[in-house]
């Protein structure tokens, strides 16, 4: 079992430029979160995708959209990057989520954005 | 006030020490507690999770959770340099998003 992966795992982009962020979960997992980490911080909620919806969001602008597909893999997207969008940004899956009685996330080793 | 407070350290103990790591949290309505440890430039990873209040053990690893004081706890015993982390508690309601703590740098030195 490969776990959660992600790609990329660094990415350098510049201001006002948009970026696409991918995670495949667990084998089982049906459900995926993403995560923002700044440096010293611990992880940010920014939504969860549950049957390819969003089902749950934080508190993140617009900019910040995403997409489920049927084999439950996930895809973050950001537009008009600010420098503040740099972070470690995570993907977490699950099965069932979180709301029906699922507790335990597994995280992926994160994709380190940059932005310049 | 933030949801889950956690002192960030760094926190520096000897091989072989006990080592206490704790949250507090202003949210009554967590049920589910959690604790990950994170390596450098690496995910978190689940070391524990309890429902409710009380305690639970894993190995070298005991988590506490106190509702009536809104604080939790995570012990490691017999610390080991392996140890080395950044340790992350986080919470949640039952059908809301989990909630994290800013995270506490230990190092265990040999």
């Amino acid at each position: 079992d490969a776990g959660v992966t992600q790609s990329p795992t660094h990415l350098i982009k510049t201001r006002g430029q948009q970026v696409t962020l991918r995670c495949s979960p667990k084998s089982g997992h049906d459900t995926v979160s993403w995560y923002q980490q700044a440096l010293g911080q611990g992880p940010q909620f920014i939504f969860q995708y549950y049957e390819e919806e969003e089902r749950q969001r934080g508190n993140f602008p617009d900019r910040f959209s995403g997409h489920q597909f049927p084999n439950y893999s996930s895809e973050l997207n950001v537009n008009a990057l600010l420098l503040g969008d740099s972070a470690l940004y995570l993907c977490a899956s699950s099965f069932p989520p979180p709301s029906a009685g699922g507790n335990e996330q597994f995280f992926g080793p994160g994709t380190r954005l940059t932005v310049l | 006030q933030k949801e889950v407070e956690q002192d960030p350290g760094p926190l520096s103990v000897p091989e072989g020490a006990i080592v206490s790591l704790n949250c507090t949290y202003s949210n009554s309505a967590f049920q589910y507690f959690m604790w990950y440890r994170q390596y450098s430039r690496k995910g978190p990873e689940l070391l524990m999770y309890t429902y409710s209040s009380g305690n639970k053990e894993d190995g070298r690893f005991t988590a506490q959770v106190d509702k009536s004081s809104k604080y939790i706890s995570l012990f490691i015993r017999d610390s080991q340099p392996s140890d080395s982390a950044t340790y992350l508690c986080a919470m949640r309601t039952s059908y809301d998003k989990v909630i994290f703590g800013p995270g506490t740098s230990l190092s265990v030195i040999p």
